[in-house]
């Protein structure tokens, strides 16, 4: 089945740029998916279609998607963006969605 | 605004069924383009989708469970339904119902809600 490699840990300075990385094959080929999930709360939708933002999510959040590699950008890095952070593609052949292993984001 | 509300027993036995209700508010399962997803998290662990029910009627599940889980929808109490049968503690996990976009984005979750599996 296909997989999705995220790091687990990402560190960042209050007001630098952080970046998050899903690895996959050929995954410039699918819609990636991002998710932030505060400790006790329910994932909550990011970034979809790559590079979409939902409504009443900062512009700070951005996604890029190409070759092997997605990317979440965080821009100016806040102490209330610490939290997991998930990639998901829809797998058309094994007809599942999947999801990174997650990457715990923290602000130093 | 979208509102999912998560229900069932939190405390099963090995073997038995474990069976969810998502109260949807805001929104009907039946209008729209939706897939009424679930999808659950092992204590401490990333995120494993389930699967769907497509308003139009269909379901699609995740192969790993695929043998054991049925979803389906009471569309007179605007609900939806997860049935996990033959439960292990490997089942142990917080189980959320979501609204998907498509196969895969979920733009609304639920608070999600702990099923221990336990002897």
């Amino acid at each position: 089945s296909y997989v999705l490699t995220q790091p687990p840990s990402v560190s960042v300075a209050p007001g630098e740029t952080a970046s998050i990385t899903c690895g996959g094959n050929n995954i410039g080929s699918k819609s990636v998916h991002w998710y932030q999930q505060k400790p006790g709360q329910a994932p909550a939708l990011i970034i979809y279609y790559s590079t979409d933002r939902p409504s009443g999510i900062p512009e700070r959040f951005s996604g890029s998607n190409s070759g092997n590699t997605a990317a979440l950008t965080i821009s100016r890095v806040e102490a209330g963006d610490e939290a997991d952070y998930y990639c998901q593609v829809w797998d058309s052949s094994g007809d599942l969605a999947v999801f990174g292993g997650g990457t715990k984001l923290t602000v130093l | 605004q979208v509102h999912l509300q998560e229900s069932g027993p939190g405390l099963l036995k090995p073997s038995e069924t474990l069976s969810l209700t998502c109260t949807v508010s805001g929104d009907s399962v039946t209008t729209g383009n939706y897939y009424w997803s679930w999808i659950r998290q092992p204590p401490g662990k990333g995120l494993e989708w389930i699967g769907y029910f497509f308003y139009i009627g269909s379901t699609n599940y995740n192969p790993s469970l695929k043998s054991r889980v049925t979803i389906s929808l009471d569309t007179s109490k605007n609900q939806f339904f997860l049935n996990l049968y033959s439960v292990t503690a490997a089942d142990t996990a917080v189980y959320y119902c979501a609204r998907g976009l498509g196969p895969a984005p979920k733009d609304y979750w639920g608070q999600g809600t702990l099923v221990a599996v336990s002897s």
